[in-house]
């Protein structure tokens, strides 16, 4: 099985609905990340957290939010979905005094 | 602040050729440097990273990276390309106060040609 997973892998939704994207991980890392990648741009830190009372903001977080549920779920939402946030969203992990990120196989959403 | 520049979109290679895909950073501390690599439709799959010590890291499948500090550079290169190393590949900078927020090169679409 894989370490990080992510649900939905694929996802297409209509502008304004709300949306939530999942992330599971089996590799008991205390820190958790969510990322959008865009052609051409790379990836883009949305949010992050380093354990269940602490999520921080990352350089793109306006018209998102996030939940860490436990440490093994981290979630994130888009309350009202817009076109310009169609983009293929990874959630990675890391524990805490190592330095390497583990992704998950990334997911792919489409808002029309 | 942290950046990553990938100067090239494409970097195209015949098989059996050696292989660069080049990578600038700008860190304001000790940089910690990582490639990763992203196959069709796959998630990003970690290569190899360099944290301290010798300047160069050996990865995964063959490959291998410099770090040079005075021209700031993590360069991934690769003695013999293989098709199968055909993929996107990203460089990305870490550092040390910044608690693991990584900052993304814009990324390099390597084709290998058989």
């Amino acid at each position: 099985d894989a370490d990080v997973t992510q649900t939905p892998r694929n996802r297409i939704t209509k502008t304004g609905k709300r949306i939530m994207l999942e992330c599971s991980q089996t590799k008991g890392h205390d820190r958790m990340y969510w990322y959008r990648q865009d052609p051409g741009l790379g990836l883009r830190l949305i949010y992050y957290s380093f354990d269940v009372k602490d999520i921080n903001k990352g350089e793109i977080s306006d018209g998102y939010s996030v939940s860490r549920q436990a440490q093994a779920k981290f979630s994130l939402s888009l309350e009202s979905a817009i076109p310009n946030q169609t983009a293929l969203y990874f959630c990675a992990t890391l524990r805490g005094n190592q330095e390497t990120q583990y992704f998950g196989p990334g997911t792919r959403l489409l808002v029309l | 602040a942290q950046s990553v520049a990938q100067p090239e979109d494409q970097v195209n290679v015949a098989e059996g050729n050696p292989l660069t895909v080049k990578c600038t950073y700008s860190v304001s501390g000790n940089p910690y440097l990582f490639w990763y690599v992203q196959y069709p439709n796959r998630g990003l799959q970690f290569l190899l990273k360099y944290i301290t010590g010798d300047n160069l890291v050996k990865g995964s499948y063959g490959f291998e990276a410099e770090f040079n500090k005075s021209q700031t550079s993590f360069h991934l290169k690769k003695p013999s390309a293989l098709v199968s190393d055909s993929a996107l590949y990203f460089c990305a900078v870490s550092e040390g106060s910044t608690l693991g927020r990584l900052y993304f090169g814009r990324g390099t679409q390597l084709t290998v040609w058989p």
